[in-house]
């Protein structure tokens, strides 16, 4: 059974730096069939996906249009765990972040979430 | 704003069929699988279809989806109470290079 563990501050200054970690159980980050993907979810937006990292016989990341000028990923295959960070936060940031596991090899969706964590951004 | 469209909401009586439709183009729908999500209040959201009509270990076989060109369907049959959530259609983008969400539809169960 595969478990996300999120961990993160909830609120986060205007212009400062997002940053949330998600902690893997049950299956590796490293996976040749996974990828690690952070959705976010507000009233105003919907549900967005930011982007995801994946290995296959080397990283790889995706990141959508709307953040990819201030959003990183990365995995930490030493503590199985992989990470997001959205530098240069606005009030828009605020919303409930998760982290995902999609089985993009087989294309069977994304099957394990996070239980999400809520970010504001505020002064 | 999403570039797939659902209707905001759908209902129906217990028992009933309800369907919800997401419409998109040939960049999301048109060329890659569509994915439906459900979300219950206050939880993440769960997979219910992938590969547009494949359900996973466990999902009733109430639930069903389908697609034809840019239009993806998802079918609800025997509408039970515990279907009242938001449901999302989910397909990748080649033009945007990620995936992208519809606007979600909100099924009550009268």
């Amino acid at each position: 059974q595969v478990q996300l563990q999120q961990s993160g501050p909830g609120l986060v200054k205007p212009s400062q730096t997002l940053s949330l970690t998600c902690a893997i159980s049950g299956d590796s980050v490293s996976s040749n069939r996974a990828a690690w993907n952070w959705i976010r979810q507000s009233p105003s937006r919907g549900l967005e996906w930011l982007g995801r990292t994946y290995y296959r016989s080397k990283w790889y990341n995706d990141y959508a249009v709307s953040v990819k000028s201030r959003i990183t990923i990365n995995p930490d295959t030493s503590k199985n765990q992989f990470s997001l960070q959205l530098n240069s936060v606005t009030p828009e940031d605020t919303a409930l972040y998760y982290c995902a596991r999609e089985l993009a090899a087989a294309g069977t969706g994304i099957d394990y979430w996070g239980q999400g964590t809520l970010v504001t951004v505020s002064s | 704003q999403s570039v797939l469209t659902q209707p905001p909401s759908a209902s129906g009586t217990p028992g009933q069929r309800v369907t919800i439709s997401c419409s998109g183009s040939s960049s999301n729908i048109g060329s890659n699988y569509v994915y439906w999500y459900q979300q219950l209040p206050g939880t993440a959201p769960k997979l219910l279809i992938y590969r547009n009509n494949q359900r996973p270990s466990g999902v009733p076989d109430r639930f069903s989806g389908s697609k034809s060109g840019t239009s993806a369907s998802l079918a609800i049959s025997g509408l039970r109470s515990e279907d009242e959530a938001d449901y999302y259609c989910a397909p990748w983008d080649d033009s945007l290079s990620g995936y992208v969400f519809g606007t979600g539809t909100k099924v009550t169960v009268l």
